[in-house]
């Protein structure tokens, strides 16, 4: 596609409930990467796809927090048990490489609001 | 580990003015710098980047910034700002030994009023 797509745009959900949020990066982009936006704290990693490599889940907060790239391509970010403090608004960005010195194209982002 | 310190919360500014966003870093090795852009409900965009060579780069709507190592600095400026650079802007590392990830700061909201 012309950009990074993610959906759905926002979500609510109740506390305790499974979410699953998806992105669709540039076609032909190897790199695939989430990020998650809290108010007041800026963007904090969460966790990074490089072609068929094992992910880097560095960032993950905690085992409630899953990933996963199908085919090297669509990328679903998964929260168990939703927390309130899961709320935030969630980006995935691509890059056509390994390295993050090259460009990263965002998303518009999901906004999860945890009620 | 990297860290990234935007002191700025928030910087208004009239229009036609000029403008410095701060952005300083932390980190025992060689980085590369980054700022992004986001616009009101769009994504990130790339303002500019410093990899290497000359400390001053230049980017995109007339920003740019100036890489100081000693200072470990990496401010943006723009002579002259217009309403629609209202946006917040997230200054960023990441390594430059294979790092696979940007470290961003919090963040400056900056408001360009008439």
């Amino acid at each position: 596609g012309a950009g990074v797509s993610q959906s759905p745009s926002n979500k609510v959900t109740e506390k305790g409930k499974d979410v699953e949020l998806r992105c669709d990066p540039i076609s032909g982009h190897t790199a695939l990467y989430w990020y998650r936006q809290s108010l007041g704290q800026g963007l904090e990693f969460l966790i990074y796809f490089q072609g068929n490599s094992a992910p880097d889940k560095s960032g993950l907060p905690s085992d409630r927090f899953s990933a996963e790239r199908t085919g090297g391509s669509v990328s679903t970010l998964t929260i168990q048990r939703t927390q309130q403090e899961d709320s935030a608004v969630y980006l995935c960005a691509s890059t056509p490489g390994r390295q993050v010195n090259t460009e990263a194209f965002f998303g518009q982002g999901t906004r999860l609001t945890v009620v | 580990a990297q860290s990234v310190t935007q002191l700025d919360s928030q910087v208004p500014v009239f229009e036609e003015a000029p403008v410095e966003l701060r952005c300083n870093y932390s980190s025992s090795v060689s980085v590369y710098l980054f700022w992004y852009v986001q616009y009101p409900n769009q994504g990130l965009q790339l303002l500019l980047k410093y990899l290497s060579g000359s400390t001053l780069v230049k980017g995109i709507n007339g920003f740019e910034a100036e890489f100081n190592k000693s200072q470990t600095s990496f401010h943006l400026r723009k002579p002259s700002v217009h309403i629609s650079d209202t946006a917040e802007y997230f200054c960023a590392v990441s390594l430059t030994g294979g790092g696979n990830k940007l470290t961003f700061g919090t963040g400056t909201q900056l408001k360009v009023e008439l």
